[in-house]
């Protein structure tokens, strides 16, 4: 199966304190992968893929093939990262999403 | 608009009541995908068009599901005789390519009674 695999539904930390969102992922070969995030009220967006290997926001994700991860990291979480996380992998003709991590950063 | 647009945002049918969703892509984008996220979940993929050709149509949970987009710019998603099992958000989703960035709509929130 094409999975993608977040095993936190819920996190919470606080401001200012590092935040780590885990993504595993199941396929052999070189994948494609993704972060989306939803605020709330809006709609998803990228937050950033990993092929372009760039700090969005101050969070960033390394692709790690050996462990077929691709956790989504920030040095210090702000209040407006409080939001619905998704890691997704684009594969054939569709996205593969996770069941989304909901992050909290409490003040 | 510079977005995916969707409508209606909200729908509320009996069962049994036939629905129809709308999806107005970005100008150009090739690529168009529907998807159902249920309370919880994340997004499961229903069908993706390239252009005008439903080239996947293997998320589709029954023959009660049917999508199109005949002009290969605005698609239609519909559910016949909905079920309750059908609540859910539909998403619609568009892109310049396969395996490019994909921007999504709000969303049709369908409520089947």
């Amino acid at each position: 199966a094409q999975r993608v695999t977040q095993p936190e539904k819920l996190l919470s930390v606080f401001k200012g304190a590092p935040v780590e969102l885990k993504c595993n992922y199941s396929y052999s070969g070189s994948p494609e992968l993704f972060w989306y995030v939803q605020y709330s009220r809006q709609r998803l967006q990228l937050l950033l893929r990993h092929i372009s290997r760039e700090s969005i926001k101050g969070f960033t994700a390394d692709l790690n093939k050996g462990e077929t991860s691709f956790h989504l990291k920030k040095p210090f979480a702000q209040e407006e990262d409080s939001a619905m996380y998704y890691c997704v992998r684009a594969g054939g003709n569709q996205f593969y999403f996770g069941t989304g991590t909901s992050l909290t950063v409490i003040p | 608009g510079a977005g995916v647009s969707q409508s209606p945002r909200y729908k509320v049918a009996k069962r049994g009541q036939d629905v129809a969703l709308r999806c107005d892509p970005i100008s150009g984008h090739v690529s168009l995908f529907w998807y159902q996220q249920a309370l919880g979940q994340g997004p499961e993929f229903l069908t993706y068009f390239q252009n005008e050709a439903q080239l996947d149509k293997s998320g589709l949970p029954s023959d009660r599901f049917f999508a199109e987009r005949p002009e290969g710019s605005v698609s239609t998603l519909k559910i016949q005789r909905t079920q309750q099992e059908d609540s859910a958000v539909y998403l619609c989703a568009s892109s310049r390519g396969r395996n490019t960035e994909a921007f999504f709509g709000q969303g049709t929130r369908l409520t089947v009674v």
